[in-house]
């Protein structure tokens, strides 16, 4: 069962621009993961906030989790061509340890 | 870190044929798998979780019987879709949880299975 909505479903930027991904989901999680996907490929694990947790930074990224809207955002700085991918974002319940993902943000940086 | 190596990568089979998936940890202990299927630009959808030597928990929708998991060890988990139709045609990933894994670093996912039912 899908977890949450992204937004938006598409995305095209310029390079160098700033790309912004939103998440909502909908039940009390434990964790919540955001994974890009480069077309037909596996997932890559970006970066990982805990519920107790308000914003984290890796590199270029920048999430934020705000746990009373149920919701998490994507920043991507400086964005560069080979940002192009989908991005998903992926919540862990309280109750389990199920990894449940977003619909996903298509990105598509043009150089 | 933690590799999980999954084959084949792409696989075209015809109707009616029955098709395996393996996922294999390579440097850790893999005791729970979980299998994803992805339709074209779709999100994943979890089929099942395995726990290693234990039956799979299927998701509401997913036939059991279609979908034969297998956790017979710590390190391999297979999926096999049994008399395949051309509907059953998606990307299929696994990703595993084991000791040592998750925290800040998710989860590890397979590199996926393109399957092709002709």
């Amino acid at each position: 069962s899908q977890q949450g909505e992204e937004d938006p479903q598409a995305l095209s930027i310029q390079e160098g621009e700033n790309a912004t991904m939103n998440c909502s989901y909908k039940t009390s999680i434990n964790n919540l993961q955001w994974y890009r996907q480069n077309s037909g490929r596996g997932l890559v694990h970006l970066i990982l906030i805990r519920s107790n947790e308000r914003e984290k930074h890796s590199g270029r990224l920048r999430v934020t989790l705000d746990t009373s809207k149920k919701s998490s955002s994507l920043l991507i700085t400086a964005s560069r061509a080979a940002d192009t991918a989908s991005y998903f974002c992926a919540t862990v319940d309280t109750g389990g340890f199920k990894t449940i993902f977003g619909a996903g943000t298509r990105l598509f940086v043009k150089a | 870190g933690a590799v999980v190596s999954q084959h084949p990568s792409r696989v075209i089979c015809k109707s009616g044929t029955s098709v395996k998936i393996e996922c294999r940890s390579l440097d850790f202990q893999a005791t729970t798998m979980f299998w994803y299927r992805q339709f074209p630009k779709q999100s994943l959808m979890l089929m099942a979780t395995s726990n290693e030597g234990s039956k799979a928990t299927y998701e509401q929708g997913v036939e059991k019987d279609k979908f034969l998991i297998n956790h017979a060890s710590l390190t391999l988990s297979t999926l096999t879709v049994t008399s395949a139709h051309p509907e059953d045609s998606s990307f299929y990933i696994c990703s595993a949880r084991g000791r040592g894994t998750g925290g800040d670093y998710g989860y590890t996912f397979g590199s996926g299975t393109r399957l092709t039912v002709v």
